[in-house]
Order: C-alpha cells, then sequence, then structure tokens
C-alpha cells in the first residue's frame, strides 16, 4: 500500500516562507505533485517532481529526494491568499494516478 | 474554470436511495478520475477511466460504480446510501501520454448530503 505523511497545520506571517514537508512510502514511485485547495474549491495543480532537486515556479517551489521519500513545497513571500490546505500526492505508475495525503492547512497571518 | 464540470452541485437525499453524478472532462481528455472528500478528510481515489475503460481501482465500495461513455463523460453511481457517504465528490480529468505525467484537472465537485 502507500502513505503519505504531512503535517496538518502550518501558521505563517504575511511576507514569510513556509516549508510544508511531505514522507512517503510506496510501492512503486514515479513522481511526486503537490495540489492547492482552498476552502470550498477544486484542487488545483502546483508542481510536479520526477527527478530528484528543486523545481520552481513564481513563488512556489517543490523538491524531491527520492533516496529520502521526501520531498517538501516552499512557499515564499507569503501572502493572504495563500492561505489554503497543500496535499502532496505520489504517481506509483506510469499513468497518471495519484495517491494523495491527508493534507496541511495553511494558515496565513498578517 | 478548469473545463471540467460536474452535475449537480448539490444533493441531499435519505439513507438507502441511490444516485448518480455526472461529470464532463475537459475537451481532449481521455482519463476520468473520481475522488471522496469527507470533512477535514484527503482525497481518496475512487477510479480512473480511460477512453472508455477502466483503467485503475481505488478504495470504491462495492455499493458505487462508475462508468465512462462513448462521448467521454463519466457517471459515478452510489446506491443504498450511508450517512458515511456524506461527502464531496470531485471528478478529473487529464491526457493520458504516458511515459510523461499529466497534471489533473478537478472539477468544482458535487456536495452530497445524506440525511
Amino acid at each position: 500500500g502507500q502513505s503519505l505523511e504531512q503535517p496538518s497545520e502550518v501558521t505563517a506571517v504575511e511576507g514569510a516562507i513556509v516549508q510544508i514537508n511531505c514522507t512517503y512510502q510506496t510501492s512503486g514511485f514515479y513522481g511526486l505533485s503537490w495540489y492547492q485547495q482552498h476552502d470550498g474549491g477544486a484542487p488545483t495543480f502546483l508542481s510536479y517532481n520526477a527527478l530528484d532537486g528543486l523545481e520552481e515556479t513564481g513563488r512556489f517551489s517543490s523538491f524531491l529526494s527520492r533516496s529520502d521519500s521526501y520531498g517538501y513545497l516552499l512557499l515564499q513571500e507569503l501572502q493572504m491568499k495563500d492561505s489554503a490546505s497543500y496535499f502532496c500526492a505520489v504517481r506509483i505508475y506510469a499513468g497518471n494516478m495519484l495517491t494523495f495525503g491527508g493534507g496541511t492547512r495553511l494558515m496565513v497571518k498578517p | 474554470d478548469s473545463g471540467v464540470t460536474q452535475t449537480p452541485k448539490h444533493l441531499i437525499t435519505a439513507t438507502g436511495q441511490r444516485v448518480t453524478l455526472r461529470c464532463s472532462p475537459r475537451s481532449g481528455d481521455l482519463s476520468v478520475y473520481w475522488y471522496q472528500q469527507s470533512l477535514d478528510q484527503g482525497l481518496q481515489f475512487l477510479i480512473q477511466y480511460y477512453n472508455g475503460e477502466e483503467r485503475a481501482k481505488g478504495n470504491i465500495l462495492e455499493r458505487f460504480s462508475a462508468q465512462q461513455f462513448p462521448d467521454l463523460h463519466s457517471e459515478l453511481n452510489l446506491s443504498s446510501l450511508e450517512l458515511g457517504d456524506s461527502a464531496l465528490y470531485f471528478c478529473a480529468s487529464s491526457v493520458e501520454l504516458a511515459p510523461s505525467y499529466n497534471e489533473q484537472f478537478f472539477g468544482p465537485g458535487t456536495r452530497l448530503t445524506v440525511l
């Protein structure tokens, strides 16, 4: 089976940097993806890492270490609109099916 | 707007009943995924269809079934409903161009309340 661990809640101040960690145990691994979900909204894609290292997209970066079965999402210059839930998800075979973690609720305070 | 549509937006029904949730994928996407999200829970993958065929199965109960039609829209059927089936049900779609990863685009969801 698959299991993913991420913190349930993180609080940070506007303008700060926050890192959301994700560790996983899977029977197969093709990559790690991150999705954002605002309250009452649909999940939206943020990033995907198949190889070790850091991928940067604007204020958001995502990191993967396959040997450590670990990844993180880094959010810089936090804005109030970044308050949302963030889910890591693993791709365990060559198709696009994802197994999601329980999500991390990020609260950004002024 | 992701381009994925789901109907209805809200559904209230009683225990023991059967409901059908509908999803239309983005134009050009052949894969459809169904997820269940209970209150304060993560996204539980239920099932995936690709071009009309079942591709992958997750934690889908035997009381639940799905299909994808020739026009690529999909329906999720939930029967003998229980209180615990109350949840937000999302449909997502993607192209399927393995081995590359193709992001999933989620619809707005159907909120099911079982009374």
